[in-house]
């Protein structure tokens, strides 16, 4: 059974950091691209980034630069999402993904960020 | 940034109806277009992808079509678990973007 489990959420106040995890299983994880996509409360959807199979290059779209950066452990199966200088603005749930087919996602963790 | 346009914002229909979703691109996106359905409190499920790939599960009643900048998701026949918020997204240029979403509802 593919299972693809964030945690790592929580509230936390502006300009803080906050790690996110993404424990996968059942399908072999360093093969693909993976990704992390985000929805603020009540809004749509935001692809924030994704990154390589082997973690040799990522993307990340331009109002999380220097601040979110992707990474992954291929011998353990994780995905994580490192936050920092969080805004109140970042307040969503954080989904990981594969990058594209076999489109597989996690059931998110919700980041809310205020003071 | 290729920005996804979707119509109708709200689409009210009555179970067994035909619901025809618009999704358009600022840009061509070749036919890299992916359907997503999402239910309150639920992560996107995938529908579509390849503009009219059925992903694995998906009912027959679910069909994509288009390429390039025009899109359209069809549901022949509405069945009550249908009802839900639709999203377009496109994957053919970075960064990926969604649409924002047309809500199918009674």
């Amino acid at each position: 059974e593919v299972q693809l489990v964030e945690s790592g959420g929580g509230l936390v106040q502006p300009g803080g950091s906050l790690r996110l995890s993404c424990a996968t299983s059942g399908f072999p994880f360093s093969s693909y691209w993976m990704s992390w996509v985000r929805q603020a409360p009540g809004r749509g959807l935001e692809w924030v980034g994704n990154i390589k199979e082997d973690g040799s290059e990522q993307n990340c779209v331009d109002s999380v630069k220097g601040r979110l950066t992707i990474s992954r452990d291929n011998a353990k199966n994780s995905l994580f999402l490192q936050m920092n200088t969080l805004r109140i603005e970042d307040t969503a749930v954080y989904y990981c993904a594969t990058s594209g087919w076999p489109w597989y996602w996690g059931q998110g963790t919700l980041v809310t960020v205020s003071s | 940034e290729i920005v996804m346009t979707q119509s109708p914002a709200t689409l009210s229909v009555s179970p067994g109806e035909r619901a025809t979703l618009s999704c358009r691109a600022s840009q061509s996106v070749s036919n890299n277009l992916a359907w997503y359905q999402q239910k309150p409190g639920q992560a996107p499920r995938i529908l579509i992808y390849t503009a009219s790939t059925r992903a694995t599960g998906i009912p027959a009643r679910f069909s994509g079509s288009g390429s390039g900048t025009e899109f359209t998701l069809t549901i022949s026949s509405l069945q009550s678990e249908d009802f839900a918020v639709y999203y377009c997204h496109q994957y053919n240029n970075w960064p990926w973007t969604f649409g924002q979403g047309t809500k199918v509802d009674i």
